[in-house]
């Protein structure tokens, strides 16, 4: 069974940083990008960004609201996808899903974690 | 960044209705969009792929239809567990980005 578990959730101060973990188990995890999808109280989704599995490069790509101060990356050893988030605004407070994509370059989403929250406020 | 815009954005339906949700880009995408499910307090679920591919598991009730830049999803008889957010989103080139949403609600 494929499962995606969120940590690192908090309240952060405008301007600090925040990593999130994704822990998985259930599949190959080398062989898939693993992506971030947001989620701010009472709206729609936001995708954040991807990395791509090694066999496509295991690079990054992002939204243009989080280029610049989101870093994405994967530890394969141990199948943990993060998000680094840095230069916190309240508009990244959101529920942050960690999702998986169907093919190593990114592709539909096919599974999900349940989210944590992240609260950016004074 | 290409930008999916959903119409309408709530949708009152009867349990048996066909119930048609659209989903436009601003440039083609080809074929691939999906489309997800979401229930209040739980994380979004895949319903179709590549514009008309059907999830493994999802009911046969649901289909979608288009390509380049117009996207339909139809619910061919709502049922009670239906009610719910629904979302497009593309995945042609980077960034993806999705739909607004369409919540369709009890009549």
């Amino acid at each position: 069974e494929v499962q995606l578990v969120e940590s690192g959730g908090g309240l952060a101060q405008p301007g600090r940083s925040l990593r999130l973990s994704c822990t998985t188990s259930g599949f190959t995890f080398v062989d898939y990008a693993m992506s971030w999808v947001r989620q701010a109280p009472g709206k729609g989704l936001e995708w954040v960004g991807l990395i791509k599995s090694k066999a496509y490069g295991g690079t990054a790509e992002y939204a243009a609201s989080v280029q610049g101060r989101f870093t994405i990356s994967r530890d394969d050893s141990k199948s943990i996808a993060y998000l680094e988030m840095n230069s916190l605004k309240t508009e990244d407070t959101a529920l942050y899903y960690c999702t998986r994509e169907h093919y190593g370059s990114g592709s539909r989403i096919d599974y999900w974690g349940q989210g944590t929250l992240v609260t950016v406020s004074t | 960044d290409i930008q999916m815009t959903q119409s309408p954005s709530t949708l009152s339906a009867s349990v048996g209705d066909r119930v048609t949700i659209t989903c436009r880009a601003s440039q083609s995408v080809n074929s691939w969009l999906a489309w997800y499910q979401q229930k209040p307090g739980k994380a979004p679920n895949l319903l179709i792929y590549k514009a008309s591919s059907l999830e493994s598991g999802v009911p046969s009730r649901f289909s979608g239809s288009g390509s380049g830049t117009e996207f339909t999803l139809t619910i061919s008889s709502l049922q009670p567990d239906d009610f719910a957010t629904y979302y497009c989103q593309h995945y042609n080139t980077y960034p993806w980005t999705f739909g607004q949403g369409t919540k369709v609600e009890i009549k």
